[in-house]
């Protein structure tokens, strides 16, 4: 989730394992949620999608949690890689006016996979 | 690679100067976002141009300022830089105003000393 202070939380995970990244997000009213993966020297990379009316979504390797009660997001990746090691973000989007989406993202998780 | 380039890679200027970073958007996208990125943190949401207007705007100052072409590629101008300005500014393409899904380009980095 939401961390303090300067470092980002980090999740240190051997190859294979799986792996679950938590966000929590602070406006009710959001209602479209997207996961990033951002590598060193990268910008951020969309890997996940779930809106509000969903509580569950699967993709290839990965799947999104979202828990509105308590406002909560989770990714879980499967037969995690070498490969997956980067930053993953949460980002909450809440409708604009005109059709857009106002993203906001979280701090970010360090996701570290040991081989 | 996403296709959407940024220019420059990286950039060092001094407090109270002006700075400009351009963004080329990916092919057939016609919505551009703006982000700063500050060391340890998520991407912050300045604003986006749709079809050459500006069409929502984050939190931040006048002095960021932007604009974009009708070839949908895109600025960012920032005036009286301030050392907390120093950041990685991204630019996303999407196709559509209303569409979520967001292409990122790999950044500028800007120090401001």
């Amino acid at each position: 989730g939401e961390s303090v202070g300067l470092h980002l939380p980090t999740l240190s995970v051997q190859e294979g394992d799986n792996s679950i990244i938590n966000c929590a997000y602070s406006n009710s009213a959001s209602d479209y949620f997207i996961w990033y993966k951002q590598e060193s020297g990268k910008g951020p990379q969309f890997i996940i999608d779930i809106r509000s009316n969903m509580d569950k979504r699967q993709g290839q390797r990965v799947t999104v949690l979202l828990n509105k009660t308590v406002k909560h997001l989770s990714l879980q990746i499967a037969a995690t890689q070498p490969g997956d090691s980067a930053v993953y973000f949460c980002a909450e989007n809440i409708s604009a006016s005109g059709g857009s989406y106002i993203p906001t993202f979280g701090r970010g998780t360090s996701l570290i996979v040991h081989p | 690679e996403t296709g959407v380039t940024q220019s420059p890679t990286h950039l060092i200027k001094t407090r109270g100067q002006q700075v400009t970073l351009r963004c080329s958007s990916q092919s057939g996208h016609n919505t551009v976002s703006w982000y700063q990125q500050a060391l340890g943190q998520g991407p912050q949401f300045i604003f986006q141009y749709y079809r050459e207007e500006e069409n929502g705007r984050g939190n931040f100052p006048p002095r960021f300022s932007g604009l974009q072409f009708p070839n949908y590629s895109s600025e960012l101008n920032v005036n009286a830089l301030e050392l907390d300005d120093s950041a990685l500014y991204l630019c996303a393409s999407s196709l559509g105003q209303g569409s979520e899904e967001q292409y990122f380009g790999p950044g500028t980095r800007l120090t401001v000393t």
